[in-house]
C-alpha cells in the first residue's frame, strides 16, 4: 500500500527557512515523479514542484529560486527546502506520487509564515 | 503557462441531480487532464485521470470527457457524499496548473 507522511511544518517568521520531509512506503521514491502541492487557507490547490526519476526538477514561478526539491533514496524520502519564506507561502503542503499527475497524496503539513 | 478556467465556481444541486462541471485550457493539452474531489479538511482525492479514466474505487456515477481544450466532469446522480469541491488539473506540461475549483452545495 502506498503511504506518504509529511512532516516538518510549523510556524516560521518571514524571511526564515523550513525543510519539509515526506517519508514514503509501499513504493520507491526514486522510481517515480514526485510532486509538492500546496493549499493556502480557504483557497484552491497550487502545484509547487516536481522531481523526475532522473532528478531533474521544475518549480512554480511563485517559488522558483527560493524552494528546492530533493530526495534521499536511501531513506526513501522526498524533501522541500523552503528559504526566504513569505506570508503568502502559508499553506498546507502535500507531497504526492505522480502517475499522470499527482495521484497518491499524503495528509499534508501546515506551514505558517508570520511574525 | 497553461491556464485552466473552471466553471461554475459554485453550484447548488439536489440529491439525484445530474451535475456537469467544465474546465477549459488556454491551449491544447490532448487528454492530459485529471479531476479531484476535496471535502472540507480532507486530502484531495483523484477521481479521473487522462480525461476519462476512472480511478480505481471511484463510483461509476463519475465520468470525464473531453480533449484538447474542453473537458467535462459529470456526476450522473448526485449522492449526499458527493457534496464537495472539485478541481481539474492539467498535467500536459510544467508548471502543472489547477482550475479554480467548483463547490457543489446542497440545494
Amino acid at each position: 500500500e502506498v503511504q506518504l507522511a509529511e512532516s516538518g511544518g510549523g510556524l516560521v517568521q518571514p524571511g526564515g527557512s523550513l525543510r519539509l520531509s515526506c517519508a514514503a512506503s509501499g513504493f520507491t521514491v526514486s522510481s517515480h515523479y514526485m510532486s509538492w502541492v500546496r493549499q493556502a487557507p480557504g483557497k484552491g490547490l497550487e502545484w509547487v514542484s516536481v522531481i523526475y526519476r532522473g532528478a531533474g526538477t521544475h518549480y512554480a514561478d511563485s517559488v522558483k529560486g527560493r524552494f528546492t526539491i530533493s530526495r534521499d533514496n536511501s531513506k526513501n524520502t522526498l524533501y522541500l527546502q523552503m528559504n526566504s519564506l513569505r506570508a503568502e507561502d502559508t499553506a498546507v503542503y502535500y507531497c504526492a506520487r505522480d502517475s499522470s499527475g499527482p495521484a497518491d497524496w499524503g495528509q499534508g503539513t501546515l506551514v505558517t509564515v508570520s511574525s | 503557462d497553461i491556464q485552466m478556467t473552471q466553471s461554475p465556481s459554485a453550484m447548488s444541486a439536489s440529491v439525484g441531480d445530474r451535475v456537469t462541471i467544465t474546465c477549459r485550457a488556454s491551449q491544447g493539452i490532448s487528454n492530459d487532464l485529471a479531476w479531484f474531489q476535496q471535502k472540507p479538511g480532507k486530502v484531495p482525492k483523484r477521481l479521473i485521470y487522462a480525461s476519462s479514466s476512472l480511478q480505481s474505487g471511484v463510483p461509476l456515477r463519475f465520468s470525464g470527457s473531453g480533449s484538447g481544450t474542453e473537458f467535462t466532469l459529470t456526476i450522473s446522480s448526485l449522492q449526499p457524499e458527493d457534496f464537495a469541491t472539485y478541481y481539474c488539473l492539467q498535467h500536459s506540461s510544467y508548471p502543472l496548473t489547477f482550475g479554480g475549483g467548483t463547490k457543489v452545495e446542497i440545494k
